[in-house]
């Protein structure tokens, strides 16, 4: 069972065009954090958001944490085919649990 | 090399074998960590370790999953009887030890039970 859910699971989307991919949970995460992961490799950590109401950019990438602290999303402006790849959010939580709890990904191509 | 390593990254099995992945940590790193990643999904915790200390292995799916990591650097995943339902992308992943730290992935272990 998935806690996070991200949306839309798939984008195909035209060079130069801007997107948003939401993760949502009904639980209160104390950071959460955003990975891209390619085909054959592990995810690659992009972003970690810790604060609620916290927004951060990575060059063409805009990622935002709900104030509540149970939801985010990642903007992707002018995307690029480099862009292309799985996007994962993975929560922590405060309970001592080190493990993350991933969302089961949005699968974005970017088309030149 | 600098990241984690695992090995072998692919694994073909027939149904009822016993299987081990392997998992290089970056040297010095504390906290190791074990995810399963089905096809098209995120991946799920299996296990944590904190040096030789096995602290949460409440992700195991069954109990022919077994996890070490007897001198706090190398660790081992084996599944015992393998089934189809235990194909999946191994991964694992380390981090420093503190709290809210990165954790960094390897490329994982894909395996295929026919």
């Amino acid at each position: 069972t998935q806690l996070l859910e991200q949306s839309p699971q798939f984008l195909s989307i035209q060079e130069g065009e801007n997107l948003t991919v939401y993760c949502n949970s009904s639980s209160v995460f104390s950071s959460l954090q955003w990975y891209r992961q390619e085909p054959g490799e592990g995810p690659v950590l992009l972003v970690t958001v810790v604060t609620g109401g916290e927004v951060k950019k990575l060059k063409r990438l805009t990622f935002q944490f709900g104030d509540a602290r149970k939801d985010s999303s990642l903007h992707i402006t002018a995307a690029q085919p480099g862009d292309t790849g799985l996007y994962l959010c993975a929560g922590a939580r405060d309970t001592g649990r080190r493990a993350l709890t991933f969302g089961s990904g949005t699968r974005l191509q970017v088309q030149p | 090399g600098a990241g984690v390593s695992q090995s072998p990254r692919y694994k073909v099995a027939k149904r009822g074998q016993d299987v081990a992945l392997r998992c290089d940590p970056i040297s010095g790193h504390v906290s190791l960590f074990w995810y399963q990643q089905a096809l098209g999904q995120g991946p799920e915790f299996l296990t944590y370790f904190q040096n030789e200390a096995q602290l949460d292995k409440s992700g195991l799916p069954s109990d022919r999953f077994f996890a070490e990591r007897p001198e706090g650097s190398v660790s081992t995943l084996k599944i015992q009887r393998t089934q189809q339902e235990d194909s999946a992308v191994y991964l694992c992943a380390s981090s420093p030890g503190g709290p809210r730290e990165t954790q960094y992935f390897g490329p994982g272990t894909r395996l295929l039970v026919l």
